[in-house]
């Protein structure tokens, strides 16, 4: 079993507000990533990182950003949020070809 | 660039029938592909992968898929749909050398009568 933990898993926060969505990892997994999914829609990689010190921007431009200080904690920041930022963040991360993913946190800006 | 097509974006069978998605993906090589299923506020979990060797593989819950090169398709099925097998399924196409990002398809919402 997985051990990748998203928190939270839900947070309704009202425009302009600063948050951090937590992923951490305890399988020493040098890859993690994040991915944007809007309901019923498919997942597009937002930003990606293979190590520590290592982020780079995924497919989907995004105007959150990530930080790998620690090779098991790898959170994103909204600075501002805003109502088009209302989606589904997962965390994942990989060694070798499989990926393994958190359970998501819902996100919804008012 | 990879991409992930999933036509069917909704599919509704019998408890006890069989199930087949379809997934066709576009990749200049041999790709790397999955089979992730989701349910309801819960995060993707692996059923399948296939990398190389034999085109027919077993996953979990009773899954399998055949990858089919000159159809650029990666199927995925099930002889006997339980109700709990609702969910939404999502096939990806990895890169064997871009550090495992994952290109999805749009899903497909499985919904099983009873």
């Amino acid at each position: 079993e997985a051990d990748i933990y998203q928190t939270p898993r839900y947070l309704v926060i009202g425009t302009g507000k600063k948050i951090t969505l937590e992923c951490s990892q305890t399988m020493g997994h040098d890859k993690m990533y994040w991915y944007q999914q809007d309901p019923g829609m498919e997942l597009h990689l937002i930003h990606y990182s293979y190590g520590v010190n290592s982020t780079e921007k995924g497919d989907l431009s995004s105007e959150s950003t990530v930080s790998r200080i620690r090779t098991e904690h790898f959170p994103l920041t909204l600075e501002s949020a805003r109502p088009s930022h209302t989606s589904q963040y997962l965390c994942a991360s990989s060694r070798g070809s499989e990926a393994f993913f958190g359970q998501g946190t819902r996100l919804t800006v008012v | 660039a990879q991409s992930v097509t999933q036509p069917d974006i909704h599919i509704t069978v019998s408890e006890g029938a069989s199930l087949e998605l379809r997934c066709n993906y576009s990749y200049g090589a041999t790709p790397y592909l999955f089979w992730y299923v989701q349910s309801p506020g819960q995060g993707l979990q692996l059923l399948l992968k296939y990398f190389s060797g034999d085109t027919l593989v077993q996953g979990i819950k009773g899954f399998e898929a055949e990858f089919k090169r000159s159809q650029s398709s990666f199927n995925l099925r099930k002889p006997s749909v339980h109700w709990s097998d609702a969910a939404e399924y999502f096939c990806a196409v990895g890169m064997n050398n871009a550090g495992n990002m994952l290109t999805f398809g749009g899903g497909t919402r499985l919904m099983v009568k009873p």
